[in-house]
């Protein structure tokens, strides 16, 4: 079974610019959702989709961070503009609808 | 909003001393999950816990949920240099679409 897919792996870009990560679930898993882990911390959830439609975005920074869902299978989120703040890595993960999650490789975002 | 603490931060062991980070919850959790995470690695699912006062073994880890929903532990016995990494807890409220508040995580180091 193929895992949870994230590109970039990793990103590099100045304050101010704008930057795009994609996930792939894994297939059938309904439930996809995107984490920020800064350094030294546990995962932050910042959008949970359930098919193609929000469940929980109240961590959300929506006036910078934007996420969809189209035809509830990948998804990508947004950033625009980027703050020195957002340098983290996003992770993505997947799960069906009562249990473990999958989670993807990640991606580094360095903001300069 | 829900909170999910843990303790220790940090943790250093020599090989084969036993280990346990601890986990509490601001409120009653429907559930609670248990993830580790190497080093530059993403989180990978351990185990669930549902049932008050529950307690489940995994060779070498033991995993309890405490009797009012809002406390659990993970114990390892006779540590081994590959149990290095972070150990976060999760829970999940209940009614809250799933949705997984992390703890910060126990970093566990094993000296060989």
């Amino acid at each position: 079974e193929a895992g949870v897919a994230q590109s970039p792996r990793y990103k590099i870009i100045e304050k101010r610019q704008s930057v795009a990560f994609w996930c792939n679930p894994i297939s059938g898993h309904a439930t996809l959702y995107w984490y920020q882990q800064i350094l030294g911390q546990g995962p932050k959830l910042l959008i949970q989709f359930q098919n193609n439609g929000v469940v929980d975005d109240s961590q959300l920074p929506k006036d910078r961070f934007s996420a969809e869902r189209l035809k509830g299978v990948d998804s990508t989120l947004k950033i625009q503009p980027a703050k020195l703040e957002d340098s983290a890595v996003y992770l993505c993960a997947s799960s069906s609808l009562f249990g473990e999650q999958y989670f993807g490789p990640g991606t580094r975002l360095t903001v300069t | 909003g829900q909170q999910v603490m843990q303790i220790p931060q940090y943790q250093h062991v020599q090989e084969g001393e036993d280990f346990t980070t601890y986990c509490n919850s601001s409120t009653t959790l429907s559930n609670i999950q248990w993830y580790k995470q190497r080093p530059g690695g993403h989180p990978v699912f351990l185990i669930q816990l549902v049932k008050s006062g529950e307690v489940k073994k995994q060779k070498r880890l033991t995993f309890q949920f405490g009797e009012a929903k809002k406390n659990s532990s993970l114990h390892i016995t006779a540590t081994q240099t590959t149990d290095v990494g972070t150990y976060f807890c999760a829970g999940i409220s209940g009614g809250s679409n799933y949705k997984l508040t992390f703890g910060k995580g126990t970093l566990l180091t094993v000296n060989p």
